[in-house]
């Protein structure tokens, strides 16, 4: 039973602290995307790769966020340093795109790090 | 613009009973893509339905059903015999033709099923 995993699940961090967050996408799958779920707002995109490049980080603050994936198993969302308001669960999603295109793709989600930011 | 609305906040339910949720969804393009993910207590997200634009036909899976209309730009999610195992959020989401276009969400329902 394929599934996206992610590490750590529960994260308690102080402010200016580094957090990193890891994801494992669905074997094959190749677009993996970042997303952060809040009570205020929903949940939103952050970031999203395709066969490991990046195609849109519209969503992430990018004075403190960042977002890469090293080799084809491995995504990670870093963010430093650390805010109260970065405090969320962050989801990982991948899916699979055939031949390029997007033709409306299923997204299988993580089970998500939930990260408070004292 | 691109927009999904949830106009349920929540719903209460007594075991047994049909529901449905209402999700209506704006876009100007063409050929789109609509999704529900239903996201129990334990805070996973799990996929539930894709139905694409050019396709209205309605979908059952067991208690499912989705009816979708694009004359309304609605995509509407009937669960019937509910069950207190359905008490959970779900999300109805969009996405477009465009190559790796993310997913917009609409807020959620929140749907409590009581025994």
């Amino acid at each position: 039973d394929a599934r996206v995993t992610q590490t750590p699940r529960h994260k308690v961090t102080e402010m200016g602290q580094e957090v990193t967050m890891r994801c494992q996408p669905i074997l094959g799958h190749n677009t993996v995307f970042w997303y952060r779920q809040t009570m205020m707002q929903g949940l939103e995109l952050l970031a999203y790769f395709r066969n490991r490049a990046p195609l849109d980080d519209s969503g992430m603050p990018k004075d403190r966020f960042s977002a890469e994936m090293p080799d084809a198993t491995l995504a990670t969302l870093k963010i430093q340093p650390s805010e109260p308001r970065d405090s969320a669960v962050y989801f990982c999603a991948s899916g699979l795109v055939p031949d390029g295109r997007s033709k409306g793709y299923e997204q299988y989600f993580g089970p998500g790090t939930r990260l408070t930011v004292t | 613009a691109q927009k999904v609305t949830q106009a349920q906040t929540e719903i209460s339910v007594v075991e047994k009973e049909d529901v449905t949720l209402d999700c209506v969804y704006e876009t100007r393009d063409t050929t789109y893509y609509l999704f529900w993910y239903k996201q129990p207590p334990s805070g996973e997200l799990v996929f539930l339905i894709r139905r694409n634009s050019f396709d209205e036909q309605n979908e059952i899976s067991g208690r499912y059903s989705w009816n979708f209309q694009k004359s309304t730009s609605s995509f509407n999610f009937t669960i019937t015999a509910s069950q207190v195992v359905d008490s959970a959020v779900y999300f109805c989401a969009l996405s477009q033709e465009q190559a790796g276009t993310a997913l917009i969400f609409g807020k959620g329902t929140t749907l409590s099923v009581s025994s």
